[in-house]
């Protein structure tokens, strides 16, 4: 197990298209986290699954957002009708539970370009 | 919403010498991480300091965390080239963190 991975790595879509990123957390991980950041800033959460449940959600986390995390393994991230405003880098990150106590273990990102 | 906020926002030094950065936060914590971000990549975890720990060291790493203050400071001694990247300071309250804006350091050989 090589850490997180997330893809695609780049995605570039036009205003309006629905896109859909992948996380696959370190399996002995058992929470997963979605982040947010935008240039020149620190990464805003946006959610976090402990296992299959998701847990908690932040108001950033618009209706055209949607997560899940099937059988508590990988995560997706689903963004409908897209506007300019989520160009962003969407990173994950997964922990331990009592993930507070631990570092998080981040992805590289994928880095989304709405045109 | 960011935790907080981070002092300086950039900083240039010469390799060898020491960066200091610090942080502030608004709520409880229970503890404070930070970590490091090269340019365009994920985040990578250098320290956590728990919120009854005052001091903590790892390597070239020197965290101190103040309670009463709500603040933070990372120190990193003689600095290299490779440490040039964006530092965040992070506050962990119930599983979520909360990540102040950076400071971004260079270091120049």
């Amino acid at each position: 197990d090589t850490g997180v991975s997330q893809d695609p790595r780049h995605k570039i879509t036009k205003r309006g298209q629905n896109v859909t990123f992948r996380c696959d957390p370190i399996s002995e991980h058992n929470r997963l986290y979605w982040y947010r950041q935008t240039l020149g800033q620190g990464p805003e959460f946006l959610t976090y699954f402990q296992n299959e449940a998701q847990l908690e959600k932040s108001r950033l986390l618009s209706d055209r957002f949607s997560a899940e995390r099937p059988k508590g393994s990988f995560s997706t991230l689903e963004i409908q009708r897209t506007e300019q405003g989520d160009s962003a880098m969407y990173l994950c990150a997964s922990s331990l539970a009592g993930g507070g106590h631990y570092g998080y273990t981040f992805g590289s990102g994928t880095r989304l370009t709405v045109v | 919403s960011q935790q907080g906020e981070e002092d300086p926002q950039a900083l240039s030094i010469q390799e060898g010498e020491n960066a200091t950065m610090n942080c502030s936060y608004k709520t409880s914590i229970n503890n404070l991480q930070w970590y490091r971000q090269n340019s365009g990549r994920g985040l990578v975890h250098l320290i956590l300091i728990r919120s009854n720990e005052r001091e903590k060291h790892s390597g070239r790493l020197r965290v101190t965390l103040d309670t009463s203050k709500k603040s933070s400071s990372l120190l990193i001694t003689a600095s290299r080239a490779a440490d040039t990247a964006s530092y965040f300071c992070a506050g962990t309250s119930g599983s979520r963190l909360t990540f102040g804006e950076g400071t971004q350091l260079t270091v120049n050989p």
